[in-house]
This record gives C-alpha cells, structure tokens and sequence, in this order.
C-alpha cells in the first residue's frame, strides 16, 4: 500500500525558532497533501491543504505567515513552524493520497514538536 | 462533508467481534465512507472505505445500510492490538478529510 514518510519524528526548539516539517510520499505522487495539529486528548484538526506547485490553502483561524507550507515536488511537502512557542507544542501530521491506486489517505507517523 | 455521530467509547473483549456503528444521515450521494483508527501518539491508520456496497478486506468489514445514513465497521476478532480510536468520516473523492471525536475501542482480556 501506499507509504507516506514523515520526519523528523519528534523535536524540541527554544521558542522564537523556527522549525521544519518533512513529508514524503514514497511510492505514489501527491498533488495534494494535507497537514493536520492534534493536542493532546483532543482529535486531528486539519491546518492546511498543500498543492503541488501552487500556495497552500489554510483552514480558518490558521496563520499562515506562522505556517509555511511548501509543496515544490509531487513526493514532498514542508511545513515550517515559524518563530515557535510553546503554545505550538503539538503533535503534526501530514496526509497523502495515492488518487492512481484508489487507496484511502495515507497519514504519516507524525511529529511530537516541543517547544521550550 | 457530512457530519458523523460516534459512540463515544466501546469496550469489547478479546477474540470477539468489535462492532462500531457511526451515524452520517446527511451524507450525500457522491459521499464515502471512511474509517480510520489511531492508536496512542501515532498517524492516523487506513481501515477501509465504502460508498453503498459493503466491503471487506484482511482487517475489518463495512456494512453501509441500504438508505446510507449509517455504518458499521466489524472487527472479527478484536486482539488487545486493536484497542485505538476509531474514525468514521465522510467525504467526497478526493476532498480534505473532517476528523470527528471518534470512539475509544477498548480491548481487554
């Protein structure tokens, strides 16, 4: 099935830094990719829609100057957490899926970013 | 997308059949069904998927009811490895996917 890579898998920044997400899609091209924030004990909630070679598309209520979203390949998608707090502590997730082989969406492994 | 309703948690015991049942009765005609489950501080994992008929693969079953405005996902023989939250979401092909609050399966002994 298809396989979505996601890295790194856990992180810790000071606050006022900036850190980057990696998303791969493995062994299927993604022309959409999807990232998604989940706080503890709650559920997935989408941020933001990545398009291949054009600007994301971001949900309601999410800074996109703080979340940088850059899909510059059809296997690979980034999102930058800009200038960090630890309000931003969170566990992020991207999401593919491989349109060819009908397969439901594809999550990554996720990333625990902590904030100090 | 159409809005689910989910049980809030279920408990099942080992090597019994785990049934989830999810309400979407607003779910429109191009509209899939989708179940995901995540297991503590990991990606959301892939179940399966349905639009009107049921299906079956090597981890569950997805019973959809004639009028389509409810599902079931059937764990055959639920392990302790199965004790997760369970999402049922609907969505048009290709569309973003709407996390709800899903159900606590859990698996005990």
């Amino acid at each position: 099935g298809a396989v979505v890579s996601q890295h790194p898998s856990r992180v810790i920044c000071k606050s006022g830094t900036s850190v980057k997400i990696e998303c791969r899609s493995l062994d299927f091209q993604a022309t959409t990719m999807f990232w998604y924030r989940q706080f503890p004990k709650q559920s997935l909630m989408l941020m933001a829609t990545s398009n291949e070679g054009s600007k994301a598309t971001y949900e309601q209520g999410v800074e996109k100057d703080k979340f940088l979203i850059n899909h510059a390949s059809l296997t690979l998608s980034t999102l930058t957490v800009t200038s960090a707090h630890p309000e931003d502590s969170s566990f992020y997730i991207c999401s593919a899926r491989d349109l060819v082989a009908n397969y439901g969406y594809t999550f990554g492994s996720g990333t625990r970013l902590t904030v100090v | 997308d159409a809005k689910t309703t989910q049980p809030p948690s279920m408990d099942c015991a080992e090597g019994r059949a785990a049934n989830l049942p999810c309400n979407h009765s607003t779910i429109s005609g191009n509209e899939y069904v989708y179940w995901y489950r995540q297991i503590h501080s990991q990606g959301p994992q892939y179940i399966i998927h349905g639009l009107k008929n049921n299906e079956t693969n090597e981890m569950a079953s997805l019973i959809i009811t004639e009028d389509r405005k409810s599902s079931t996902l059937i764990l055959p023989h639920a392990t302790l490895r199965d004790t997760a939250v369970y999402y049922c979401i609907v969505t048009g092909g290709g569309n973003k996917l709407t996390f709800g609050t899903g159900t606590q399966l859990k698996v005990e002994l």
